[in-house]
């Protein structure tokens, strides 16, 4: 079974500052590692994935998420935040061995940008 | 368009009177699944398939049924409805290959009075 810890549920943060939003996760095999986003009243949406090979990964919206193996952390971070990045972000991990459909999320980080 | 629709959207309801929620994309996802939102718990499976006929319980399937009679189709059941199952609910589907993404539903705004 996986786990995922997402430990801050808040992050305010001023437009145009750096992010970071952390994710820990737990399994005994290996995992494919997810980033995803939900707007306001919107279902989810990828924003960046791990499946292998280059530990840093980047989305088209200026984010990115290194896995770091040892400390089995999947963090997700942007250099500077804009406005309409305000939203819910979730990080998942799904099973390698089992198919890797079933996704674990942690319990939400929300970031609240301000002006 | 590729997408997950669900309907209804925002549904409020009493103890006990059975309830349809229905899910369905035109992608030709083998495997689609319903999860709840809850405040401070994140997304939790319910249900998942893979397959037409072929279903199986997630993290918290008590209190729900579900059917796989077509490929398009998930729909979730709640047959006797109660107030710890209000809840925002999100139905997704992917294709098999386990790196695949999953698109999500709009959602549901479920309240059981």
């Amino acid at each position: 079974a996986q786990s995922v810890t997402q430990l801050d549920s808040q992050v305010p943060v001023f437009e145009e500052a750096p992010v970071e939003l952390r994710c820990n996760y737990s399994s005994s095999v290996s995992v494919y590692l997810f980033w995803y986003v939900q707007y306001p009243n919107q279902g989810l949406q990828l924003l960046l994935k791990y499946l292998s090979g280059s530990t840093l990964v980047e989305s088209i919206n200026g984010f990115e998420a290194e896995f770091n193996k040892s400390q089995t952390s999947f963090h997700l971070r942007k250099p500077s935040v804009h406005i309409s990045d305000t939203a819910e972000y979730f990080c998942a991990v799904s099973d390698i061995t089992g198919g890797g459909n079933k996704l674990t999320f942690g319990t939400g980080t929300q970031l609240k940008v301000e002006l | 368009e590729a997408q997950v629709t669900q309907n209804p959207r925002y549904l409020i309801t009493v103890t006990g009177k059975k309830l349809t929620v229905t899910c369905s994309q035109n992608m030709n996802h083998e495997y689609m699944s319903w999860y709840r939102q809850d405040p401070g718990l994140g997304l939790r499976q319910i249900y998942y398939s893979m397959n037409v006929e072929v279903t199986d319980k997630g993290d918290v399937p008590e209190g729900y049924k579900v059917s796989r009679k077509e490929k398009r189709n998930f729909p979730l059941i709640l047959e006797s409805p109660s107030p710890n199952q209000t809840s925002l609910y999100f139905c997704a589907s992917s294709s098999l290959v386990g790196s695949a993404e999953q698109f999500f539903g709009p959602g549901t705004r479920l309240t059981v009075l």
